[in-house]
């Protein structure tokens, strides 16, 4: 079975700052996929990134950035210099080819970016 | 740009009514889903569907059923609604990797 936490219910920054959201996951799976997801007040959930468990790289795209290691099971995400426009809950999600790609979601960080 | 759009962003229904939530994507994906989110319980999957005319349970499918006649859109079914089905319906579509597109979401609030 898989399993993602996401131990961080609600961090609050000041804008600016910079803000890590944390990510555990558990697999039996050796392939498998890792996501994020941004969900503003609007409601809409927004992918933002995919991983595959082979690909260890970190990855930057302008202000956000993504540690995967695989020794730990984690995939945090960084936002760097933090704005209000970032608040909103943030998910992180697993899925594996033996799951029939079905993802499994964390429960979800909320961030509040206050000016 | 993947494009999921679904009927309404905003529902408000009878209990006892039948009401229907369509979903519908443009990138001619196979799989679509279908979740509720309530605070505190997260993202849960109701149904899902791996192919025109096939659909699977999710996790909590009772009191709901699904429709897919075409490819493109995945339709979500409360055959009575009840009080306790007021949420909010995310439909989604997954591309080659498992990365799932999501739609804006319908706010139902059954009184």
């Amino acid at each position: 079975a898989q399993k993602v936490t996401q131990a961080q219910t609600e961090i609050s920054v000041v804008e600016k700052e910079d803000v890590t959201l944390d990510c555990v996951y558990e697999t039996r799976d050796t392939t498998y996929y890792l996501f994020w997801y941004k969900q503003p007040p609007s409601g809409e959930l927004v992918f933002l990134i995919r991983r595959n468990s082979f690909d260890e790289q970190n990855e930057i795209s302008g202000r956000y950035s993504w540690n995967f290691q695989k020794s730990t099971s984690s995939f945090n995400f960084t936002i760097t210099a933090s704005q209000v426009v970032d608040s909103a809950v943030y998910f992180c999600a697993l899925s594996t080819n033996n799951a029939g790609n079905m993802l499994t979601f964390g429960g979800g960080t909320r961030l509040m970016v206050k000016p | 740009d993947v494009k999921v759009t679904q009927s309404s962003r905003y529902l408000v229904k009878r209990t006892g009514e039948k009401v229907f939530l369509e979903c519908v994507q443009d990138m001619d994906h196979e799989n679509m889903f279908w979740y509720r989110q309530d605070p505190g319980l997260g993202l849960r999957l109701i149904y899902f569907s791996y192919d025109v005319k096939m659909k699977e349970k999710g996790d909590i499918p009772e009191g709901y059923s699904v429709s897919r006649e075409k490819k493109e859109r995945f339709s979500l079914i409360l055959e009575s609604a009840s009080t306790n089905q007021t949420s909010m319906y995310l439909c989604a579509s997954s591309g080659r990797f498992g990365e799932q597109y999501f739609g804006p979401g319908t706010r139902l609030t059954v009184t």
